[in-house]
């Protein structure tokens, strides 16, 4: 099975800070990544698949970027209703496991 | 629009069975791998299974006592469960599987199942 270990856990932040989330992966999934923002009560909503790729009406503050076994997610300038928990996904092969989650907390 | 209602939550007493169901509804079902995640209380997501028209996959940690299947004529995917235990108590959540990149792209907004005695 691949392992995703995210980092950090958890992290405190102001509104207008850049954020960055690492997700890696126990051996290579090409693009295979995705991420997801998921806020209390809710169901996940998916951000970014393929690695970098915007899905439909997200924000662009928001980005993706890396291949192979490391990957980032980004928030340019933290909004107020960003504060979640963001977890990473592979969609390589089965079985398809997340990341154990980073929540994203107000400073 | 694409709608996806999962149903049949409840409390089960360990060792007992319980069927779960997802409407799905604004795309074309047949298409698309099925998921099915949970999540814990307080905890990450945990994929369970997929099916699409001849396959299934599951998690090592149901297979064998979770069986997961479709009805295509009726847009529905259901996930039975056996021989539940304590561990099993999640939301559970139905998810669609995009075409290609295989990332889940619709999710249902969950269902509880809580196993206790």
């Amino acid at each position: 099975d691949i392992q995703m270990t995210q980092s950090p856990s958890s992290l405190s932040a102001s509104v207008g800070d850049r954020v960055t989330i690492t997700c890696r992966a126990s051996q290579s999934i090409s693009s295979f990544l995705n991420w997801y923002q998921q806020k209390p009560g809710k169901a996940p909503k998916l951000l970014i698949y393929a690695a970098s790729s915007f899905q439909s009406g997200v924000p662009s503050r928001f980005s993706g970027r890396g291949s192979g076994t490391d990957f980032t997610l980004t928030i340019s300038s933290l909004q107020p209703e960003d504060f979640a928990t963001y977890y990473c996904q592979q969609s390589y092969s089965s079985p398809r496991t997340f990341g154990q989650g980073t929540k994203v907390e107000i400073k | 629009e694409v709608q996806l209602v999962e149903s049949g939550g409840g409390l089960v007493q360990p060792g007992g069975s319980l069927r779960l169901s997802c409407a799905a509804s604004g795309f074309s079902f047949s298409d698309h791998y099925m998921d099915w995640v949970r999540q814990a209380p307080g905890k990450g997501l945990e994929w369970v299974g997929r099916a699409h028209s001849y396959t299934t996959e599951y998690a090592a940690s149901v297979k064998g006592r979770f069986t997961i299947s479709r009805d295509d004529s009726k847009n529905s995917l259901y996930l039975r469960m056996n021989s539940l235990k304590t561990e099993d108590t999640a939301v559970y959540y139905c998810a669609r599987s995009s075409t290609g990149w295989y990332y889940f792209d619709y999710w249902g907004q969950g269902t509880l199942v809580t196993v206790s005695s």
